[in-house]
């Protein structure tokens, strides 16, 4: 049983440029969490899927944006980037809208580590 | 503004002693409180949680204590094995539908 998935694990970019980050969850799991750790942070919250819908978002500008598909996996897309968005993203999948939000039932992917130049 | 804090950026604690990681939070609408595991190149995993109702949770080695008064949690491990050596972030919910609060993490080694 394949745990949470992502790709690419690791991408390079430059400022102004546009990024497109994904996600496959849990077998089993429907909802799909987006994360940003910066170095030395925890990781922050930036957005939640259920059901094809954004359904919580954390405090993060409308640069970041996202899109869940109707095999539950999901994308991250940062337009413009700029140099602060350089961080490891993380994606945490579960089951069920308020299991996502439960930390104990949210499995976190490996990360794709972001480098802006 | 960090709701979560997590003071000690690192610990380094002799193998079979005791670890303890402590927690800070201003918040005092938290009723759920968590503790990830991290290992480089891996996601975190969840480790144990307290509910703000209660001021302890036992599970094998590791005990997690919450001191609502002074807004301070902390997790123990008894006894320290090789395999805990990995970064600890401690998180916070508000209720049951809002997100996520991690601290900045704390590096536990344990030493041979």
């Amino acid at each position: 049983d394949a745990g949470v998935t992502q790709s690419p694990t690791h991408l390079i970019k430059t400022r102004g440029q546009q990024v497109t980050l994904r996600c496959s969850p849990k077998s089993g799991h429907d909802t799909v969490s987006w994360y940003q750790q910066a170095l030395g942070q925890g990781p922050q919250f930036i957005f939640q899927y259920y059901e094809e819908e954004e359904r919580q978002r954390g405090n993060f500008p409308d640069r970041f944006s996202g899109h869940q598909f109707p095999n539950y996996s999901s994308e991250l897309n940062v337009n413009a980037l700029l140099l602060g968005d350089s961080a490891l993203y993380l994606c945490a999948s579960s089951f069920g809208l308020a299991g996502g939000i439960l930390g104990e039932t949210q499995y976190f992917g490996p990360g794709t580590r972001l480098l802006v130049l | 503004d960090q709701q979560v804090k997590q003071n000690s950026p690192s610990l380094s604690v002799q193998e079979g002693r005791i670890s303890i990681l402590n927690c800070d939070y201003t918040n005092s609408m938290f009723d759920y409180f968590l503790w990830y595991k991290k290992y480089p190149a891996e996601g975190p995993t969840f480790l144990i949680s307290i509910s703000s109702i209660k001021d302890k949770n036992e599970d094998g080695r590791f005990t997690v204590f919450l001191n609502k008064s002074a807004k301070h949690l902390s997790l123990h491990i008894v006894p320290s094995q090789p395999g805990d050596s990995a970064v600890y972030f401690c998180a916070a919910r508000a209720n049951r539908d809002d997100k996520i609060i991690f601290g900045k993490g704390t590096r536990l080694h344990i030493l041979p």
